[in-house]
C-alpha cells in the first residue's frame, strides 16, 4: 500500500518560513492536499491539487510537489499557525485514501 | 457554505453496533462524493470509507471492511455509517467529509465521538 511520510514536528520562529515535507514514492504523479488541524477542532483544507489555495486561506500558505516529495510552505509564520498538518493523496492502485502522519508545527 | 452535522455516536460494548448519521446543508448534497474519516485519541487521521454520488461505487479501509457499511439518501441530504462488530480500536472521533472535484476533502463536520469499551 502507498505510504506518506511526514516529519513528526517542525519548529519555527514567528515571521520565519515553515516547510513541511510529505514523502511518497513518485508522489509528483499524484495530487496532494494539505489540512490544518488545531486542538479540539476539525481539520481544515489549506492547499489542494498540490498548490491551490481554497478561498479564505491566506496567501502565506503555498504548496509544491516534485519527485518523491510534496511540500507545504508557510511564509511569515504567525502564532495562530501552530497546529497539526496532514498531507493526503488518493491511491488509485488500491482505491484507498492515504493520509500522512501528523506534523506538529510549533511557533517558538 | 457547506455544513455537515454528524450524530449517532456514543458508548458501545465490544461486538456491538452503532449507526452514524450526517446531515448536509448549504449545498446540493447529491452532487458530491462523500467520505468518513476517523481520528483515534491522540492519533492521526484515518480514512474509513468513500461513496460516490449515486452510491454505486463504495470503498472501505481494510481495517473496517466487512464490518462497516456506508450509505446515503440524497432525498434526505444524509450520509450514514453502519458500524457492526465494533472493537476497542474503533474508538475515535468520526468525521463526515465532503469530497471536491479534485478528490480534496473540502468540508468537514465537527465529528461525533464513538467509544467502544466494556
Amino acid at each position: 500500500s502507498y505510504v506518506l511520510t511526514q516529519p513528526p514536528s517542525v519548529s519555527v520562529a514567528p515571521g520565519e518560513t515553515a516547510r513541511i515535507a510529505c514523502g511518497g514514492n513518485n508522489i509528483e504523479s499524484k495530487s496532494v492536499h494539505w489540512y490544518q488541524q488545531k486542538p479540539g477542532q476539525a481539520p481544515v483544507l489549506v492547499i489542494y491539487y498540490d498548490g491551490e489555495r481554497p478561498s479564505g486561506i491566506p496567501e502565506r500558505f503555498s504548496g509544491s510537489n516534485s519527485g518523491n516529495t510534496a511540500t507545504l510552505t508557510i511564509n511569515r509564520v504567525e502564532a495562530g499557525d501552530e497546529a497539526d498538518y496532514y498531507c493526503h493523496v488518493w491511491d488509485s492502485t488500491t482505491d484507498h485514501v492515504v493520509f500522512g502522519g501528523a506534523t506538529k508545527l510549533t511557533v517558538l | 457554505e457547506g455544513l455537515l452535522l454528524e450524530s449517532g455516536g456514543g458508548l458501545v460494548h465490544p461486538g456491538g453496533s452503532l449507526r452514524l448519521s450526517c446531515a448536509a446543508s448549504g449545498f446540493t448534497f447529491s452532487y458530491y462524493e462523500m467520505n468518513w474519516v476517523r481520528q483515534a485519541p491522540g492519533k492521526g487521521l484515518e480514512w474509513v470509507s468513500y461513496i460516490n454520488t449515486v452510491a454505486r461505487t463504495i470503498y472501505y479501509a481494510d481495517s473496517v471492511k466487512g464490518r462497516f457499511t456506508i450509505s446515503r439518501d440524497n432525498a434526505k441530504n444524509s450520509l450514514y455509517l453502519q458500524m457492526n462488530s465494533l472493537r476497542a480500536e474503533d474508538t475515535a472521533v468520526y468525521y463526515c467529509v465532503r469530497q471536491g472535484n479534485l478528490r480534496e476533502f473540502d468540508y468537514w463536520g465537527q465529528g461525533t465521538q464513538v467509544t467502544v469499551s466494556s
